[in-house]
Protein backbone atom coordinates (compact mmCIF):
# COMPACT_ATOMS: atom_id res chain seq x y z
CA UNK A 1 0.00 0.00 0.00
CA UNK A 2 1.34 3.73 -0.60
CA UNK A 3 1.46 5.84 1.90
CA UNK A 4 2.37 9.20 1.92
CA UNK A 5 3.79 11.14 5.02
CA UNK A 6 3.37 15.01 5.33
CA UNK A 7 5.15 16.87 8.00
CA UNK A 8 4.74 18.77 9.83
CA UNK A 9 1.06 18.83 10.23
CA UNK A 10 0.68 22.58 11.87
CA UNK A 11 3.06 25.40 11.15
CA UNK A 12 2.82 28.81 12.03
CA UNK A 13 5.16 30.90 11.02
CA UNK A 14 6.38 34.76 10.92
CA UNK A 15 5.97 36.69 7.50
CA UNK A 16 8.89 37.04 6.13
CA UNK A 17 10.48 33.65 7.42
CA UNK A 18 11.00 30.87 5.13
CA UNK A 19 10.38 27.07 6.15
CA UNK A 20 10.35 23.85 4.24
CA UNK A 21 6.98 21.28 4.28
CA UNK A 22 7.97 17.94 4.18
CA UNK A 23 6.66 14.65 2.22
CA UNK A 24 7.64 11.03 2.42
CA UNK A 25 5.95 7.96 0.13
CA UNK A 26 6.59 4.47 1.08
CA UNK A 27 6.71 3.11 -2.90
CA UNK A 28 8.42 4.27 -5.85
CA UNK A 29 6.93 6.47 -7.89
CA UNK A 30 8.00 9.42 -10.17
CA UNK A 31 5.24 11.41 -10.54
CA UNK A 32 4.04 13.83 -7.17
CA UNK A 33 1.96 16.46 -7.10
CA UNK A 34 1.19 19.38 -4.54
CA UNK A 35 -1.91 20.61 -3.83
CA UNK A 36 -3.40 24.03 -2.05
CA UNK A 37 -6.28 23.82 -0.43
CA UNK A 38 -8.03 27.56 0.89
CA UNK A 39 -10.66 27.14 3.91
CA UNK A 40 -14.11 25.98 2.61
CA UNK A 41 -12.63 26.04 -1.03
CA UNK A 42 -11.61 23.31 -3.07
CA UNK A 43 -7.73 22.39 -4.68
CA UNK A 44 -5.56 24.12 -6.96
CA UNK A 45 -2.78 22.51 -8.07
CA UNK A 46 -0.16 24.23 -7.51
CA UNK A 47 3.39 21.71 -9.08
CA UNK A 48 3.44 18.43 -10.69
CA UNK A 49 6.79 16.95 -10.22
CA UNK A 50 7.20 14.51 -13.06
CA UNK A 51 11.51 13.15 -12.33
CA UNK A 52 13.83 12.60 -10.35
CA UNK A 53 15.37 15.98 -9.27
CA UNK A 54 12.88 17.67 -10.58
CA UNK A 55 12.26 21.43 -8.89
CA UNK A 56 9.56 23.85 -9.95
CA UNK A 57 8.65 27.14 -7.96
CA UNK A 58 6.09 29.78 -8.68
CA UNK A 59 6.32 33.11 -6.32
CA UNK A 60 7.66 32.36 -3.21
CA UNK A 61 7.27 28.21 -3.33
CA UNK A 62 9.54 25.96 -4.40
CA UNK A 63 9.00 22.11 -4.71
CA UNK A 64 11.43 19.65 -5.13
CA UNK A 65 11.46 15.22 -5.88
CA UNK A 66 14.12 13.46 -4.72
CA UNK A 67 12.75 9.77 -6.50
CA UNK A 68 15.62 7.87 -4.36
CA UNK A 69 14.93 9.30 -0.98
CA UNK A 70 10.99 9.01 -1.91
CA UNK A 71 10.84 12.72 -0.74
CA UNK A 72 9.31 16.19 -2.06
CA UNK A 73 9.89 19.29 -0.21
CA UNK A 74 7.79 22.40 -0.52
CA UNK A 75 9.88 25.34 0.24
CA UNK A 76 8.43 28.72 1.61
CA UNK A 77 10.52 31.76 1.34
CA UNK A 78 9.94 35.10 3.13
CA UNK A 79 6.26 34.14 3.86
CA UNK A 80 3.25 36.21 3.53
CA UNK A 81 -0.30 36.31 4.93
CA UNK A 82 -1.52 34.89 1.40
CA UNK A 83 0.11 32.14 1.45
CA UNK A 84 -1.91 30.87 4.57
CA UNK A 85 -3.88 27.27 3.68
CA UNK A 86 -3.50 23.69 3.80
CA UNK A 87 -1.21 21.93 1.12
CA UNK A 88 -1.36 18.76 -0.30
CA UNK A 89 1.38 16.25 -1.73
CA UNK A 90 0.33 13.34 -3.36
CA UNK A 91 1.63 10.31 -5.24
CA UNK A 92 0.34 8.30 -7.86
CA UNK A 93 1.19 5.10 -9.25
CA UNK A 94 -1.88 4.43 -11.80
CA UNK A 95 -1.77 8.14 -13.10
CA UNK A 96 -5.28 8.43 -11.58
CA UNK A 97 -5.65 7.64 -8.33
CA UNK A 98 -3.62 9.66 -5.95
CA UNK A 99 -2.54 8.92 -2.70
CA UNK A 100 -2.71 11.95 -0.70
CA UNK A 101 -0.74 13.07 2.15
CA UNK A 102 -3.05 14.43 5.46
CA UNK A 103 -2.32 17.92 4.89
CA UNK A 104 -0.05 20.56 6.63
CA UNK A 105 -1.93 23.88 7.82
CA UNK A 106 -0.08 26.96 7.49
CA UNK A 107 -1.21 29.85 9.46
CA UNK A 108 1.64 33.03 8.26
CA UNK A 109 1.32 35.69 11.19
CA UNK A 110 2.04 39.41 10.72
CA UNK B 1 -13.30 29.06 -18.88
CA UNK B 2 -15.96 27.25 -16.16
CA UNK B 3 -14.33 25.01 -13.94
CA UNK B 4 -15.51 21.82 -12.71
CA UNK B 5 -19.52 22.26 -11.28
CA UNK B 6 -20.80 20.08 -8.44
CA UNK B 7 -24.08 20.18 -7.41
CA UNK B 8 -25.64 20.70 -4.67
CA UNK B 9 -22.66 22.46 -2.08
CA UNK B 10 -24.39 21.38 0.35
CA UNK B 11 -26.93 18.47 1.39
CA UNK B 12 -28.50 17.08 4.72
CA UNK B 13 -29.92 13.59 4.63
CA UNK B 14 -31.61 11.45 6.49
CA UNK B 15 -29.47 8.24 7.90
CA UNK B 16 -30.96 5.28 5.19
CA UNK B 17 -31.71 7.98 2.60
CA UNK B 18 -30.68 7.42 -0.73
CA UNK B 19 -28.41 10.69 -2.13
CA UNK B 20 -27.20 11.64 -5.56
CA UNK B 21 -24.09 14.43 -6.14
CA UNK B 22 -23.37 15.30 -9.83
CA UNK B 23 -20.69 16.84 -11.37
CA UNK B 24 -20.30 18.87 -14.53
CA UNK B 25 -16.18 18.56 -15.69
CA UNK B 26 -14.41 20.72 -17.60
CA UNK B 27 -15.26 20.52 -21.22
CA UNK B 28 -12.60 18.62 -22.95
CA UNK B 29 -11.44 16.75 -20.25
CA UNK B 30 -11.58 12.90 -20.97
CA UNK B 31 -11.11 11.84 -17.20
CA UNK B 32 -13.04 12.16 -14.53
CA UNK B 33 -12.61 11.40 -10.47
CA UNK B 34 -14.46 11.32 -7.75
CA UNK B 35 -12.62 12.08 -4.31
CA UNK B 36 -13.83 11.80 -0.31
CA UNK B 37 -12.43 14.01 2.14
CA UNK B 38 -13.42 13.64 5.51
CA UNK B 39 -11.59 14.96 8.69
CA UNK B 40 -10.67 11.34 9.82
CA UNK B 41 -9.77 9.67 6.83
CA UNK B 42 -8.27 12.23 4.84
CA UNK B 43 -8.42 12.58 1.04
CA UNK B 44 -9.85 9.30 -0.43
CA UNK B 45 -9.85 8.15 -4.15
CA UNK B 46 -13.49 7.01 -4.82
CA UNK B 47 -13.51 6.32 -8.48
CA UNK B 48 -12.16 7.20 -12.20
CA UNK B 49 -13.77 7.38 -15.77
CA UNK B 50 -11.55 7.40 -18.43
CA UNK B 51 -13.31 7.86 -22.14
CA UNK B 52 -15.67 4.84 -22.95
CA UNK B 53 -13.45 2.52 -20.73
CA UNK B 54 -14.93 0.65 -17.52
CA UNK B 55 -14.46 2.52 -14.61
CA UNK B 56 -11.94 1.78 -11.74
CA UNK B 57 -14.11 1.80 -8.58
CA UNK B 58 -11.45 0.37 -6.80
CA UNK B 59 -12.08 3.12 -3.89
CA UNK B 60 -15.57 3.05 -3.49
CA UNK B 61 -16.00 1.79 0.28
CA UNK B 62 -19.28 -0.04 0.06
CA UNK B 63 -21.66 -1.39 -2.85
CA UNK B 64 -24.18 1.31 -1.50
CA UNK B 65 -21.46 3.63 -3.44
CA UNK B 66 -22.09 3.56 -7.21
CA UNK B 67 -21.54 6.17 -9.95
CA UNK B 68 -21.79 6.48 -13.56
CA UNK B 69 -21.00 9.56 -15.85
CA UNK B 70 -23.53 9.94 -18.96
CA UNK B 71 -22.29 10.59 -22.47
CA UNK B 72 -18.51 10.91 -21.20
CA UNK B 73 -19.45 14.09 -19.69
CA UNK B 74 -21.65 14.73 -16.61
CA UNK B 75 -21.70 12.42 -13.53
CA UNK B 76 -23.31 11.33 -10.72
CA UNK B 77 -22.63 9.44 -7.56
CA UNK B 78 -24.91 7.98 -6.03
CA UNK B 79 -24.96 6.75 -2.28
CA UNK B 80 -27.87 4.39 -1.17
CA UNK B 81 -28.90 3.74 2.69
CA UNK B 82 -26.65 6.36 3.93
CA UNK B 83 -24.99 5.83 7.30
CA UNK B 84 -23.80 8.27 9.45
CA UNK B 85 -19.83 7.62 8.55
CA UNK B 86 -20.72 8.83 4.90
CA UNK B 87 -20.66 12.64 6.10
CA UNK B 88 -18.11 14.14 3.91
CA UNK B 89 -17.32 16.16 1.27
CA UNK B 90 -17.52 14.92 -1.74
CA UNK B 91 -15.09 15.99 -4.32
CA UNK B 92 -14.88 15.49 -8.35
CA UNK B 93 -12.11 16.33 -10.60
CA UNK B 94 -11.78 15.98 -14.19
CA UNK B 95 -8.40 16.33 -16.09
CA UNK B 96 -7.25 15.93 -19.53
CA UNK B 97 -6.03 12.19 -19.31
CA UNK B 98 -4.41 10.07 -17.13
CA UNK B 99 -1.20 11.54 -15.61
CA UNK B 100 -3.02 14.87 -16.33
CA UNK B 101 -3.27 17.66 -13.02
CA UNK B 102 -6.42 17.02 -11.76
CA UNK B 103 -9.16 20.22 -11.40
CA UNK B 104 -11.39 20.01 -8.35
CA UNK B 105 -14.56 20.99 -8.02
CA UNK B 106 -15.91 23.42 -4.90
CA UNK B 107 -16.96 20.14 -3.75
CA UNK B 108 -20.81 18.51 -2.04
CA UNK B 109 -20.81 18.53 1.85
CA UNK B 110 -22.62 15.64 2.64
CA UNK B 111 -24.23 15.80 6.37
CA UNK B 112 -25.94 12.42 7.36
CA UNK B 113 -28.10 12.61 10.52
Amino acid sequence: ELKVEQNPLFLSMQEGKNYTIYCNYSTTSDRLYWYRQDPGKSLESLFVLLSNGAVKQEGRLMASLDTKARLSTLHITAAVHDLSATYFCAVDKTGYALNFGKGTSLLVTP
Amino acid sequence: GAGVSQSPSNKVTEKGKDVELRCDPISGHTALYWYRQSLGQGLEFLIYFQGNSAPDKSGLPSDRFSAERTGGSVSTLTIQRTQQEDSAVYLCASSLGRYSPLHFGNGTRLTVT
